[in-house]
């Protein structure tokens, strides 16, 4: 079964920084560019950062610039975002997404709840 | 940056209606539009990719069109189970800001 799982969410103050991971299984994760995507409550669908196959190409949203840093183990098929310097605005469910060539983001994870608050 | 604008950002239907959104891009994406739908507590589910293309396992009733900036979803005949959020999104990258189908 193809399957994206999303941790390492928590309650953190603002200021301060958390690690995401993503666990890819089913589908062979080195072919596939992954995504960070996350939605604040009761708000839309926001893109936050993307990573190419082989790690060395990344693009993030302009609100996570210099903050965020999306990286990948491939060999342990697994996805980071990296979270520094943390804000209340940041407060979130953060998805990981599989990025297809041709379907584009066709596969997602259940979700992580990241809260900033004091 | 491409903007990516829904309308409307909700409306309320019945069983069995056809129900059209629409999407349009602050300048030309090509086909790059895809359509998802979300419902509360879940994560978004890929309906329509390339603009057209029906995601595998998606009913019929869904279909998708435009090219260039302006994009249509549309739900030809509404079922229970559709009442959700729908999002497009430049494939890859940004989205729009969604529309709830309500009853």
């Amino acid at each position: 079964e193809v399957q994206l799982v999303e941790s390492g969410g928590g309650l953190v103050q603002p200021g301060g920084s958390l690690r995401l991971s993503c666990a890819a299984s089913g589908f062979t994760y080195t072919s596939y560019w992954m995504h960070w995507v996350r939605q604040a409550p009761g708000k839309g669908l926001v893109w936050v950062s993307r990573i190419n196959n082989d790690g060395d190409n990344t693009r993030y949203a302009d609100s996570v610039k210099g903050r965020f840093t999306v990286s990948r183990d491939n060999a342990k098929n697994t996805l980071y975002l990296q979270m520094n310097s943390l804000r209340a605005e940041d407060t979130a469910v953060y998805y990981c997404a599989r990025g297809d060539a041709r379907f584009g983001m066709d596969v997602w994870g259940q979700g992580t709840t990241v809260t900033v608050s004091s | 940056d491409i903007q990516m604008t829904q309308s409307p950002s909700s409306l309320s239907a019945s069983i069995g209606d056809r129900v059209t959104i629409s999407c349009r891009a602050s300048q030309s994406i090509s086909n790059y539009l895809s359509w998802f739908q979300q419902k509360p507590g879940k994560a978004p589910k890929l309906l329509i990719y390339g603009a057209s293309s029906l995601q595998s396992g998606v009913p019929l009733r869904f279909s998708g069109s435009g090219s260039g900036t302006d994009f249509t979803l549309t739900i030809s005949s509404l079922q229970p189970e559709d009442f959700a959020t729908y999002y497009c999104q430049q494939t890859y990258s940004t989205f729009g800001g969604g529309t709830r189908v309500e009853i």
